[in-house]
């Protein structure tokens, strides 16, 4: 199975600083390439699908790009809702996998 | 508007059995595969299982297979996973998620503890 790699695990920014969160995958993936937000007690939520496509009612600043193994979610101006755990997905390969996980903390 | 609602989690023995179930409302349920996710504690998500439109086609992840079934009723817009077998490393959260190719819609997920 394809294993996703996410770096860094924590990350401490500030409001309006700029987010940059990479997901290797440990084989090509094409750009199908996913990435959710999840904050406790909620459902994750899409933010991104095939590499770069934003999903409904997802703001610019979350933007993604990459292709094969090497992916990146970019996040322009951190806003106090964006601080949240971010989990990149592969669905190039059966079983589809899940990063680890990056938490965005407040610095 | 897409919902997607877990109930039928909680506290049960090792060896001991669960029926979750997934109650989805906002769109043609019958139109979607569904999957099960989880999160166990301090941990990622993790893929469990998942099911065709018409419930004829199901796949595991191999920690599950053979103790878990997925299941649908069409009729009740309810997608259900009977947890049997249990371990205490079945505990986590169960997250029910439409398919659109990508997780579209997760429900809230439920709790399930495993542990004597």
């Amino acid at each position: 199975e394809i294993v996703l790699t996410q770096s860094p695990a924590t990350l401490s920014l500030s409001p309006g600083e700029r987010a940059t969160l990479s997901c290797r995958a440990s084989q090509g993936v094409s750009s199908y390439l996913v990435w959710y937000q999840h904050k406790p007690g909620q459902a994750p939520r899409l933010l991104i699908y095939d590499s770069f496509n934003r999903a409904t009612g997802i703001p610019a600043r979350f933007s993604g790009s990459g292709s094969g193994t090497d992916f990146t979610l970019t996040i322009s101006s951190l806003e106090p809702e964006d601080f949240a755990l971010y989990y990149c997905q592969q669905r190039s390969n059966w079983p589809i996998t899940f990063g680890q996980g990056t938490r965005l903390e407040i610095k | 508007e897409v919902q997607l609602v877990e109930s039928g989690g909680g506290l049960v023995q090792p060896g001991g059995s669960l029926r979750l179930s997934c109650a989805a409302s906002g769109f043609t349920f019958s139109d979607y595969w569904m999957h099960w996710v989880r999160q166990a504690p301090g941990k990622g998500l993790v893929w469990v299982s998942r099911i065709n439109p018409d419930g004829s086609s199901t796949s595991y992840a191999d920690s599950v297979k053979g103790r878990f079934t997925i299941s649908r009723d069409n009729a009740k817009n309810t997608l259900y996973l009977q947890m049997n077998s249990l371990r205490v490393e079945d505990t986590a959260v169960y997250y029910c998620a439409r398919d659109r190719a990508y997780f579209d819609h997760w429900g809230q997920g439920f709790l399930v503890t495993v542990s004597s």
